[in-house]
């Protein structure tokens, strides 16, 4: 069975750098899109980024731009979001999630992992 | 990127049906057939319903279905049930390449 596992959460400091891990299992891995979504505490869904099952293509939310990276390394079956320069706004539950197809919608998701900015 | 316009919260009596709005622009709900639902339970990851405007997951129950007239779709959900009390999240694909959500819906079964 699909399953999505997100790991690498914790505190950071304001201005700090934490990378996020998503192990992938149960399904060709390399066939498909990936995404990276957040929620803030009590907050509604915020899509974060995207990247195309080959990794050529990758788009970011304004809100992250210039400061978080997806990646991904598809003999690892694995998805990554550095995230550098953290503000307290980024305070949120990270998921990664599978796309159906290219835009198409969000299949599965992981469980999460909580990220947590403050000094 | 702003985010897509879903009532706060709306409610329903078992076996009634409801329908929740998503109201977005020509440039992502208007100008694509890309339309998603999402069902969220607390302290759970989100769950897909529906996909492509109107599309089913395998496992979804066929009470669930979506429409999309203008720049604005709808999640309809009939013989409500109380275990469809949750959180509901539209998104779309946008002219930009990117998703955008809605700000959320809040389903009580009375």
């Amino acid at each position: 069975q699909v399953q999505l596992v997100e790991s690498g959460g914790g505190l950071v400091k304001p201005g700090g750098s934490l990378r996020l891990s998503c192990a992938a299992s149960g399904f060709t891995f390399s066939d498909y899109y990936m995404s990276w979504i957040r929620q803030a505490p009590g907050k509604g869904l915020e899509w974060v980024s995207y990247i195309s099952s080959s990794g050529s293509t990758i788009y970011y939310a304004d809100s992250v731009k210039g400061r978080f990276t997806i990646s991904r390394d598809n003999a690892k079956n694995s998805l990554y979001l550095q995230m550098n320069s953290l503000r307290a706004e980024d305070t949120a539950v990270y998921y990664c999630a599978r796309d159906l197809e290219p835009e198409a919608g969000l299949d599965y998701w992981g469980q999460g992992t909580l990220v947590t900015v403050s000094s | 990127q702003s985010a897509l316009t879903q009532p706060a919260s709306v409610s329903g009596s078992p076996g009634q049906s409801i329908t929740i709005s998503c109201t977005g622009t020509s440039s992502d709900v208007g100008g694509y057939n890309y339309v998603s639902w999402y069902q969220q339970h607390p302290g759970k990851a989100p769950k897909l319903m529906i996909y492509e405007v109107s599309n089913r997951p395998s496992g979804v129950p066929d009470r669930f279905s979506g429409s999309k007239s203008g720049n604005t779709a709808s999640l309809t959900i009939s013989g409500l049930q109380a275990e469809d009390e949750a959180d509901y999240y539209c998104s779309s694909y946008t002219s930009s390449s990117t998703v955008v959500f809605g700000g959320g819906t809040k389903l009580t079964v009375l």
